[in-house]
């Protein structure tokens, strides 16, 4: 059973606070992701990680950062919340090797509002 | 550059109704295929996938079979239920770290 966590579901949380997202995975899988869903349901790849100690830029810019200290654990942080980061946060992980077909098992998501 | 590209929804159906959501894709080399769906409140989860081209991945009823000769992946199913409402995703892998979602297809089913 892929096991995928995210904390908290929902956060409501005032402009210019800091926040942390996390994100943990028990399926031992190298490959972790972080993408930001608008309301038209499209994902942005915001950050991603081959493994401990390596993390990237996505596709979309953005103000968050990320770490991987532990393969288990890849969580995002926003060290100045604003308005426009109100979305729904998406965490994600996959195998490395054709025999799983690179699927992705993603988290229940956190939904941030900024108010 | 590799592309996901599906129908535009809302798609609404009456309960029972014939399914088909159409995906086409644009990729270099042979790309692993997937759909992905998404219930209200809740992160995708994989539907089906296939790897090769002539394969058909099948899942809960609903099934896709990957075409090379026309780059696509339609989802089907041959009789959806209210409990089917949710946003539908295609995506493509080419062996990458980077797996390119399309933009999602929301489907109404009414009882």
């Amino acid at each position: 059973e892929a096991d995928i966590y995210q904390t908290p579901r929902y956060l409501v949380i005032g402009t210019g606070k800091k926040i942390t997202l996390e994100c943990s995975q028990t399926m031992g899988h190298d490959k972790m992701y972080w993408y930001q869903q608008d309301p038209g349901m499209e994902l942005h790849l915001i950050h991603y990680s081959y493994g401990v100690n390596s993390t990237e830029k996505g596709d979309l810019s953005s103000e968050s950062t990320v770490s991987r200290i532990r393969t288990e654990h890849f969580p995002l942080t926003l060290e100045s919340a604003r308005p426009s980061h109100t979305s729904q946060y998406l965490c994600a992980s996959s195998e490395w090797g054709e025999g799983a077909a690179y699927t992705q098992y993603f988290g229940p998501g956190t939904r941030l509002t900024v108010l | 550059g590799n592309s996901v590209t599906q129908m535009e929804g809302p798609v609404t159906l009456s309960e029972e109704a014939f399914l088909t959501i159409n995906c086409t894709y644009t990729a270099t080399g042979y790309p692993s295929l997937f759909w992905y769906v998404q219930y209200p409140g809740e992160g995708l989860q994989l539907l089906l996938k296939a790897t090769k081209a002539d394969d058909k991945g099948s899942n809960k009823g609903f099934e896709a079979t990957y075409r090379k000769e026309t780059t696509s992946f339609h989802l089907e199913k041959g009789s959806v239920q209210v409990s089917d409402s949710a946003v539908y995703f295609c995506a493509l892998n080419t062996g990458g770290f980077k797996t390119i979602f399309g933009a999602g297809t929301r489907l109404f089913v009414k009882a």
